[in-house]
């Protein structure tokens, strides 16, 4: 089964750093992209970036460009998303997501999400 | 970007009921757009890909139209299960945006 993993819930101060994972399993990891999707409290999606675990080649929306870091450990089969100083306007749920082939596919696969909370 | 809006932003409808709903490109995405269910405290769902492609395993009364700028899904019959939020995407220019989401709630 092609299944998305990712991390448990984290709550966080601002200024701290985060890391969060997603860990692909029951396919290729290193031949499909991953993108991560915010959906801040009771609002929409916004697709935030992609990777490309086989050689790092990453794109960002420009809204999140410099805001966050995608990167991927190809050996564990791992993408991540990392911010270096978490801000308040940074609670949401974030989602890795595997395309259906491209990276600009729409996704088919699914991680559970990932809560993060910043807060004072 | 392109930005992408969609109508209603929430409709009260039955069971067996016909829902249509819109979106739209403020600019020309031929047929590369998506659809996607969304329900309480789970990740989204692939519905609908290139406009009218139905995604393995979604059932056959969803079905989706369009291109260029104007794009509609519709429901044929609702299901108990179909009560969600529905969000288009385009998948034509990087960065890939949504629509704000349609609410489809019980009547």
């Amino acid at each position: 089964e092609v299944q998305l993993v990712q991390s448990g819930a984290e709550v966080k101060k601002p200024g701290e750093s985060l890391k969060i994972s997603c860990k692909g399993s029951g396919y290729s990891f290193t031949t499909y992209w991953i993108g991560w999707v915010r959906q801040m409290p009771g609002k929409g999606l916004e697709w935030m970036g992609i990777i490309y675990p086989g050689d790092s080649d990453t794109k960002y929306s420009p809204s999140f460009q410099g805001q966050v870091t995608i990167s991927a450990d190809k050996s564990i089969s791992t993408a991540y998303l990392q911010w270096n100083s978490l801000r308040a306007s940074d609670t949401a749920i974030y989602y890795c997501a595997r395309p259906r082939s491209a990276d600009d596919d729409p996704f088919d696969i699914w991680g559970q999400g990932t809560m993060v909370t910043v807060s004072s | 970007d392109i930005q992408m809006t969609q109508s209603p932003s929430s409709v009260s409808a039955s069971v067996g009921d016909r829902v249509t709903i819109t979106c739209r490109a403020t600019q020309g995405i031929g047929s590369w757009l998506a659809w996607y269910q969304q329900k309480p405290g789970k990740a989204p769902k692939l519905l609908i890909y290139a406009a009218s492609s139905l995604q393995s395993g979604v059932p056959s009364r969803f079905s989706g139209s369009g291109s260029g700028t104007d794009f509609t899904l519709t429901i044929s019959s609702l299901q108990p299960e179909d009560f969600a939020t529905y969000y288009c995407q385009q998948t034509n220019n990087f960065p890939l945006t949504f629509g704000p989401g349609t609410k489809v709630d019980i009547k």
